[in-house]
C-alpha cells in the first residue's frame, strides 16, 4: 500500500502526559499537512510543511503542540501536557507539488486520541 | 477570513434521483475548491476540484460540481444517486494566497433504496 500511513491508529493517555504521532506521506509528495477533526466537524488545519520547512501554522496550534519533518519525509506531531480538550482524530495528508496544477490532498486513516 | 458553509447537516434522496449537496465559500483571493468524501471507518477521499477554467467540474464516481463565482458557491451534484453514495461529504477551500485549507462541517448524504 503506497498511501499515507499514520501511527498509532489509537492512543489513550492520561491528562498531563505527552504524546507523539507519526505520519508517513506518499513517497514522492513533498507537501504535508496536519489536521484535527472532532465529532461533527470538518478537519481543522493545524500546520503545513513543504519538504522540511514548516511554512504555515494555525493560531489554534498552542505552544503545547509542535510538529517536525526533519528530512522532508515522515513527520511527527507532539502534544505536551495533554488536556481533555485535545481528544480528537488527528489527520495527516500529503500532496504533490511537482505539477503545480495538482492541489488535492491524500489523507491517512488518522490517529484517534483519547485523553482521560 | 476564509470560510466554508455547508448549510445542510443531512440530505436524503431516493436512489435513482438527482442529488445536490450545497457549499458556499468566502475567500479574499482566487478560490481553490474541493470536495472530499468520508466513508465510515475510512479516511477522506478526494472527489473533485476547481482551480481554474470550466465552471463545471467532473470527478470520481459520477459526481460533478459547478463553480459559481457570483454566488460564491460550489455545489456537488450527481444525476442519479446510488445507495453506495451514502457517506459524509466535505467541501473545502484554499485561498490562493495561503497554504491553509478550510473545510466545511460536512453534509451526511443518505440515499434511500
Amino acid at each position: 500500500d503506497t498511501g499515507v500511513s499514520q501511527d498509532p491508529r489509537h492512543k489513550i493517555t492520561k491528562r498531563g502526559q505527552n504524546v507523539t504521532f507519526r505520519c508517513d506521506p506518499i513517497s514522492e509528495h513533498n507537501r504535508l499537512y496536519w489536521y484535527r477533526q472532532t465529532l461533527g466537524q470538518g478537519p481543522e488545519f493545524l500546520t503545513y510543511f513543504q519538504n522540511e520547512a514548516q511554512l504555515e501554522k494555525s493560531r489554534l496550534l498552542s505552544d503545547r503542540f509542535s510538529a517536525e519533518r526533519p528530512k522532508g519525509s515522515f513527520s511527527t506531531l507532539e502534544i505536551q501536557r495533554t488536556e481533555q480538550g485535545d481528544s480528537a482524530m488527528y489527520l495527516c495528508a500529503s500532496s504533490d507539488s511537482t505539477d503545480r496544477l495538482i492541489y488535492e490532498q491524500y489523507f491517512g486513516p488518522g490517529t484517534r486520541l483519547t485523553v482521560t | 477570513a476564509q470560510s466554508v458553509a455547508q448549510p445542510e447537516d443531512q440530505v436524503n434522496v431516493a436512489e435513482g434521483n438527482p442529488l445536490t449537496v450545497k457549499c458556499t465559500y468566502s475567500v479574499s483571493g482566487n478560490p481553490y475548491l474541493f470536495w472530499y468524501v468520508q466513508y465510515p471507518n475510512r479516511g477522506l477521499q478526494f472527489l473533485l476540484k476547481y482551480i481554474t477554467g470550466d465552471n463545471l467540474v467532473k470527478g470520481s464516481y459520477g459526481f460533478e460540481a459547478e463553480f459559481n463565482k457570483s454566488q460564491t458557491s460550489f455545489h456537488l451534484k450527481k444525476p442519479s444517486a446510488l445507495v453506495s453514495d451514502s457517506a459524509l461529504y466535505f467541501c473545502a477551500v484554499r485561498d490562493g494566497g495561503t497554504y491553509k485549507y478550510i473545510f466545511g462541517t460536512g453534509t451526511r448524504l443518505k440515499v434511500l433504496a
